[in-house]
């Protein structure tokens, strides 16, 4: 199994700028959580799906993100406009409940924002 | 809500040493999950080992085990034997069994094994 897949792995943007981040989940894995880790507040949640319906999105920052998970395969994160305390590593996990506890991470995308 | 805390910020052994970390955690859960999560210089976040918190019996994957003391909501991490590769930062976390599935991380220990 290719495990859970994200792009890009680097991102280097100017305040202001649109980014996008894609995660591609392990086939068969119906939880996709889109985590933030930074230094200042360590691994958060920022919003997960179930079955590509998001349930738990407290932990949005603010209207600047959004998240969408159009099918079981893929998921987006979008960041409009960038800031620099946006800078950081966001990573991908995915679940199959009610068989799996554990959730699976991807590799993570580094994000800096000048 | 859960939280989970991690009171040693950075450790270090010799190899072939074994090395504690510590977790504890607050919950009002009955049902739960806990983990350990290593994460190398690569980032990549692994997991190491996992915990129900219906079971008595201690989790326990090769050279690593845990000491789960629920009354004391402990979840201490034991490396036996440790090697260069344990070097990493380590982290905690918990899930509930029923409702948010979300995972609460604790803060991390960064890991050293020394040659």
């Amino acid at each position: 199994d290719a495990g859970v897949i994200q792009s890009p792995r680097h991102e280097v943007t100017e305040m202001g700028q649109e980014v996008t981040l894609r995660c591609k989940p392990i086939s068969g894995h119906n939880s996709l959580f889109w985590y933030r880790q930074t230094m200042m507040r360590g691994l958060e949640l920022l919003i997960y799906f179930n079955n590509n319906v998001p349930i738990d999105d407290s932990g949005m920052p603010e209207d600047r993100f959004s998240a969408k998970m159009p099918n079981a395969s893929f998921s987006t994160l979008k960041i409009q406009p960038s800031e620099p305390r946006d800078s950081a590593v966001y990573f991908c996990a995915s679940r199959r409940r009610d068989y799996y506890n554990e959730q699976f991470f991807g590799p993570g995308t580094r994000l800096t924002v000048l | 809500a859960q939280t989970v805390t991690q009171s040693q910020p950075e450790m270090s052994v010799q190899e072939a040493e074994t090395v504690t970390l510590s977790c504890t955690y607050d919950t009002s859960e009955s049902n739960y999950y806990l983990f350990w999560y290593k994460q190398p210089p690569s980032r990549q976040m692994i997991l190491v080992i996992r915990q129900e918190a219906y079971k008595q019996q201690n989790a326990t994957e090769n050279r690593f085990s845990v000491n789960f003391q629920k009354a004391a909501k402990s979840f201490s991490l034991k490396i036996s034997d440790s090697q260069l590769g344990d070097t990493a930062m380590y982290f905690c976390a918990f899930m509930k069994q029923v409702g948010n599935e979300k995972l609460t991380f604790g803060t991390g220990t960064r890991l050293t094994i020394i040659p």
